[in-house]
């Protein structure tokens, strides 16, 4: 039951970015965008949040469209190490996090 | 300085033992979770606890039974342990409602 939608894989030149969309139609205005990303059987790894505006840290930047419908997750210059599943998930409060497929990010060299 | 640690990282047993799997996050959270890794790589929340009071039960076997003693520590007890309950466990810590750190996982064999 998880409320987002994302590719299943992608494939990303590495140093080039890579940009990995969510479409989370049925968001509501309490609810944030999340990403987290698991590099090969390790704990998942929290990225970034956002609620409407765009935010960027060391790791990445969250740009989420004007009507909250969707978002892309950029990894400016992606790297070997990059390579994971990324999951995009939507949450307000202290609603269960359902974590989907995710995507499946192949950096290739 | 590990910020949430899980006890054995690996644990294979019989059907039918009881087990536990022990967690300790050191970022002062005060709210933890257990998570669940199948083989398809579904990761699904169990059990999530707020101030050692739980807030979050899936419809998960009564078998598994979470104890919090402190914030700090949240663990996890399997009684009869069945050939499905084989998968990664992960636990997870986070200040309230905001973003969680997760721990290296257990991976749970059930032969």
């Amino acid at each position: 039951d998880a409320k987002t939608t994302q590719p299943p894989s992608m494939d990303c030149a590495e140093g080039r970015a890579a940009n990995l969309p969510c479409n989370h139609s049925t968001i509501s205005g309490n609810e944030y965008v999340y990403w987290y990303r698991q590099i090969h059987s390790q704990g998942p790894q929290y990225i970034i949040h956002g609620l409407k505006n765009n935010e960027t840290n060391e790791m990445a930047s969250l740009i989420i469209t004007e009507d909250r419908k969707s978002s892309t997750l950029i990894l400016p210059h992606a790297t070997l190490r990059d390579t994971a599943v990324y999951y995009c998930i939507v949450r307000g409060g202290y609603q269960k996090v359902t974590f989907g497929i995710g995507t499946k990010l192949q950096v290739i060299p | 300085d590990t910020a949430v640690s899980q006890t054995p990282k690996y644990l294979v047993t019989q059907m039918g033992n009881d087990k536990s799997i022990k967690c300790e996050q050191n970022l002062g959270h005060d709210t933890m979770y257990w998570y669940k890794q199948d083989s398809k790589k579904f990761l699904k929340i169990m059990f999530s606890y707020n101030n050692k009071e739980l807030i979050i039960n899936e419809t998960v076997p009564n078998r598994f039974s979470p104890k919090s003693p402190d914030k700090a520590h949240l663990n996890l007890h399997i009684n009869s342990l069945e050939l499905g309950d084989s998968a990664v466990y992960f636990c997870a810590s986070s200040w309230g409602d905001n973003e969680q750190f997760f721990g290296p996982g257990t991976r749970l064999t059930v032969l």
